[in-house]
């Protein structure tokens, strides 16, 4: 199975400042890498596929790079909407595995 | 609109299996597979298996074999879930999500279910 690491596992940020949230997996997944986020009590709601196509609708301050093992997740600016946690999952082959998470908490 | 909505709370005992479905609406039933997803209060989330709504094929994460089994009633646009030998430490939500295949090769969950807590206790 393709192993999935994110880091960090959280971070305390302001509103306004910028966020980069890292991904490894444990094989070259090329950029078959999407970036989901998820409030409490809530689903998750998919936000980059790709490595880098953001989803219509998504915010243009969340960008997504990287290739083969590693990726990051950018907010450029962040919004007190963004507070939340954010998965990465790879899609390159069953099991599609997701990172632990990055909680995004407010500072 | 688009959407998919899952069953209500279960409460289970260990030993007992749980069958939690996922009606879909507001697209064709059968041009998307559809996952499942589980996740432990406070933990992350955890992929178990797919299904192909049009075959029925289904494919499981390592760790549930035996005990999973996905199904569908076309019929009626919806998909289950079944855990048998049901232990404490499957108590969490699971999510139903639609996969749905970007430019032709991505893979991606778009729509999600609410998520059904299954309760495991004595």
């Amino acid at each position: 199975d393709i192993q999935m690491t994110q880091s960090p596992s959280s971070l305390s940020a302001s509103v306004g400042e910028r966020v980069t949230i890292t991904c490894r997996a444990s094989q070259t997944i090329s950029r078959y890498l999407n970036w989901y986020q998820q409030k409490p009590g809530k689903a998750p709601k998919l936000l980059i596929y790709a490595a880098s196509s953001l989803l219509t609708g998504v915010p243009s301050r969340f960008s997504g790079s990287g290739s083969g093992t590693d990726f990051t997740l950018t907010i450029t600016s962040l919004q007190p909407e963004d507070f939340a946690t954010y998965y990465c999952q790879q899609s390159y082959g069953p099991p599609r595995t997701f990172g632990q998470g990055t909680k995004v908490e407010i500072k | 609109q688009v959407q998919v909505v899952q069953s209500g709370a279960e409460v289970k005992k260990p030993g007992a299996s749980v069958k939690v479905s996922c009606k879909a609406s507001g697209y064709t039933f059968t041009s998307h597979d559809i996952n499942w997803v589980r996740q432990a209060s406070g933990q992350g989330l955890e992929w178990m298996g797919w299904m192909n709504v049009n075959s029925g094929k289904t494919g499981y994460a390592q760790k549930f074999q035996g005990r999973l089994t996905m199904t569908r009633n076309t019929s009626i646009s919806t998909a289950y879930m079944e855990l048998s030998s049901l232990r404490s430490e499957d108590t969490a939500v699971y999510f139903c999500a639609r996969r749905t295949i970007l430019y032709h090769y991505y893979y991606v969950m778009d729509v999600w279910g609410q998520g059904t807590t299954v309760t495991v206790s004595s």
